[in-house]
């Protein structure tokens, strides 16, 4: 499967624990994005990266999340003391290098339970 | 301040008919527009983009129609078939950078 690849699937934590989710773009692809999908809402971009470096994280709360793309490696979603309001789906997508304009694809998600 | 909006949170069209699913825009810096598929449970699909350059981009039975001046972009799917029933998820974005969803429009495609 050359897609973009999510793990794990699910993912449940208490109040206070830490999440990591990990993702892998598509091969070739050297562009990788985090988006995070509330009930009945859309995607909302959290955080744009390529191989080390972070290029755009504006949509990245200010505390708790962090991300990273390792020269190995997948790319890694950090959440910190997770609280109930981040129970939500973490979406990853990748896109070819000289990405402009280009089209994201979507891995399956990893959905994440607060308890 | 929803920079992407869907009006119509579901659809029903006949199997065999055109379905014609809406989007606007408000930000003027947006210059590529794509449409996205999804099904419970899994990520968005890519169907199809366009450029704000062009107005209408045809992929087999995927159109999309883009209206700069009303800021404006549809997507029609004919013949619609069962198998198009999904949420479909306008987007817009800007060089090699976050794109920015609707909140998307169930299509129910009806036998």
């Amino acid at each position: 499967n050359a897609g973009v690849m999510q793990n794990p699937r699910h993912l449940v934590r208490r109040r206070g624990q830490e999440a990591r989710l990990r993702c892998s773009p598509m091969k070739g692809h050297s562009h990788v994005y985090w988006y995070r999908q509330l009930p009945e809402e859309g995607l909302k971009f959290m955080v744009y990266l390529q191989k080390e470096n972070i290029i755009d994280e504006s949509g990245m709360p200010k505390e708790r999340f962090s991300a990273e793309f390792p020269k190995e490696g997948p790319s890694i979603l950090r959440i910190q003391q997770v609280v109930r309001g981040d129970s939500a789906a973490y979406f990853c997508a990748s896109s070819p290098a000289g990405g402009r304009n280009q089209p994201q694809h979507f891995g399956d998600g990893t959905r994440l339970s607060i308890l | 301040d929803q920079q992407v909006k869907q009006n119509s949170p579901s659809l029903s069209v006949q199997e065999g008919r055109i379905s014609i699913l809406n989007c606007d825009y408000t930000n003027s810096m947006f210059d590529y527009f794509l449409w996205y598929k999804k099904y419970p449970a899994e990520g968005p699909t890519f169907l199809i983009s366009i450029s704000s350059i062009k107005d209408k981009n045809e992929d087999g039975r995927f159109t999309v129609f883009l209206n700069k001046s009303a800021k404006h972009l549809s997507l029609h799917i004919v013949p619609s078939q069962p198998g198009d029933s999904a949420v479909y998820f306008c987007a817009a974005g800007g060089g090699a950078d976050g794109l920015t969803f609707g909140k998307g429009t169930h299509l129910i495609i009806q036998p």
